[in-house]
């Protein structure tokens, strides 16, 4: 079964500086990869998705990026944070737990919650 | 791709039964429908999965009528520990990748 690591779990940043959020997925070559977000009291946010390595696809415009530099990782960045990208980051790909094969089940990981100060 | 539509919130007792409907009315021919379960500072998780008709697991079952436009989350006699918020998906991540969650419905559970 997939394993999904992301880190840091916490992070508190002041406006205008840099980010960087790490994923690293195991037991899955391949997988289509996502990074939501969650804002305080709110739902989930589809931010970017990955189908292979420097694929990405971004929903939402931000002052965020995302890489995918190897089949298993995949990295949210800023160069400026502001204040409303504070909430709780969340990373997943595709699980085959109780799944019809090729359906839409997602494991996620345990999250990154980002304070912009 | 398939909008959701949730009730926001639902306030049930200990020992009752919950429905939370979902309504899809543009769902896919391709497209499953799969509601997740999170706590707070957590990520979602899997509850239960469907494509027509009603499948029952463990926890929860689902229904889901013949047009599919819409489905039903069943929690039998809930407890305090199912206070989450509960999200319906619809689609399917083999046909272009996007997933996108709905806003999901808050259950609060009292004793």
């Amino acid at each position: 079964s997939q394993t999904i690591h992301q880190w840091p779990a916490t992070l508190v940043q002041p406006v205008g500086s840099p980010l960087s959020l790490e994923c690293t997925v195991e037991g899955t070559s391949n997988p289509n990869l996502y990074w939501y977000r969650q804002a305080a009291g709110r739902g989930l946010q589809l931010l970017f998705y990955s189908v292979g390595i420097g694929q990405i696809s971004s929903e939402v415009p931000q002052n965020l990026s995302a890489s995918r530099p190897q089949d298993r990782q995949f990295i949210l960045s800023s160069k400026k944070l502001l204040l409303s990208d504070s909430g709780f980051y969340l990373c997943a790909c595709p699980s085959s737990q109780g799944a019809i094969s090729g359906a839409n089940v997602l494991t996620f990981g345990a999250g990154s919650r980002l304070t912009v100060l | 791709l398939a909008k959701t539509t949730q009730p926001i919130s639902m306030d049930s007792y200990e020992g009752q039964e919950v429905n939370i409907t979902c309504s899809h009315n543009n769902i896919a021919t391709n497209d499953y429908i799969t509601w997740y379960q999170q706590f707070p500072s957590q990520g979602p998780r899997f509850i239960i999965q469907g494509y027509k008709t009603k499948v029952t697991n463990e926890v929860a079952s689902l229904f889901i009528p013949a047009d599919r436009k819409s489905s039903t989350l069943s929690l039998p006699r809930v407890s305090l520990s199912d206070t989450a918020v509960y999200y319906c998906l619809v689609g399917a991540y083999n046909q272009g990748g996007k997933l996108i969650f709905g806003q999901g419905t808050e259950l609060s559970v009292k004793p």
